[in-house]
């Protein structure tokens, strides 16, 4: 268990929708990471916060966006949702923001767009 | 390159056997190097890591070995077991970066 939870694990919607990810990072961890994961792509890096601050972003859409709450839990929001969305989207977590430490994944959330 | 799923690459091997899985990485300023194993259905799981200043470092039935001069990481699994079986893949940062950046990953399959 890496203490890293998220929620819901299974989401099914409908093109055009939009939904909201949550992620509550290991207890003691600052910064909290998004990635996306589809069968064809690696693992790709998508947004980090660190203490309720945005600090680095990748290869994020516009049509996505996220947020650090003051108590740590992050939220990714998914809008205009398209088939080539679905993926499973995994957050991690670690103790501050530097690329130089080991990241903690939750078990992610699958979403599958119909 | 490597891709994760359908085009990832694959080791199989016999329970009992050692299990090397390589990397290359890119990056030369990188200084920091991990390895993860993401089980069916499951994040990843960091397995050992290893700062640029060493070139060997032992966890419990693996090791990690790097080469700088080649930007080369390997993994070692000893022993290795049916629940060693998993997709492994290495991810390379620095403190002078916020993010690592992870490879596609091997798939490996252990028969019993």
């Amino acid at each position: 268990d890496s203490g890293v939870t998220q929620t819901p694990k299974h989401l099914i919607t409908a093109t055009g929708q939009r939904v909201t990810l949550r992620c509550s990072p290991r207890s003691g961890d600052l910064s909290v990471y998004w990635y996306q994961q589809s069968l064809d792509q690696g693992l790709q890096f998508l947004i980090q916060y660190y203490n309720g601050e945005e600090r680095a972003k990748g290869n994020i859409l516009e049509r996505f966006s996220a947020q650090q709450f003051p108590d740590l839990h992050s939220e990714l929001n998914l809008s205009s949702l398209e088939l080539g969305d679905s993926a499973l989207y995994f957050c991690a977590s670690s103790v501050s923001a530097g690329g130089n430490q080991p990241q903690h994944f939750g078990d992610g959330t699958r979403l599958s767009i119909l | 390159g490597e891709s994760v799923g359908l085009h990832l690459p694959t080791l199989s091997v016999q329970e009992g056997d050692n299990s090397i899985i390589n990397c290359a990485y890119s990056n030369s300023a990188s200084d920091y190097f991990i390895w993860y194993k993401q089980e069916s259905g499951k994040g990843p799981q960091f397995i050992i890591d290893i700062r640029s200043n060493m070139d060997k470092r032992q966890g419990q039935r693996v090791t990690v070995l790097l080469n700088k001069t080649v930007k080369h990481l390997s993994l070692q699994i000893a022993a290795t077991q049916p629940g060693d079986s998993a997709v492994y893949f290495c991810a390379e940062g620095s403190g002078g970066s916020y993010i690592p950046t992870f490879g596609r990953g091997t798939s490996l399959i252990v028969h019993p």
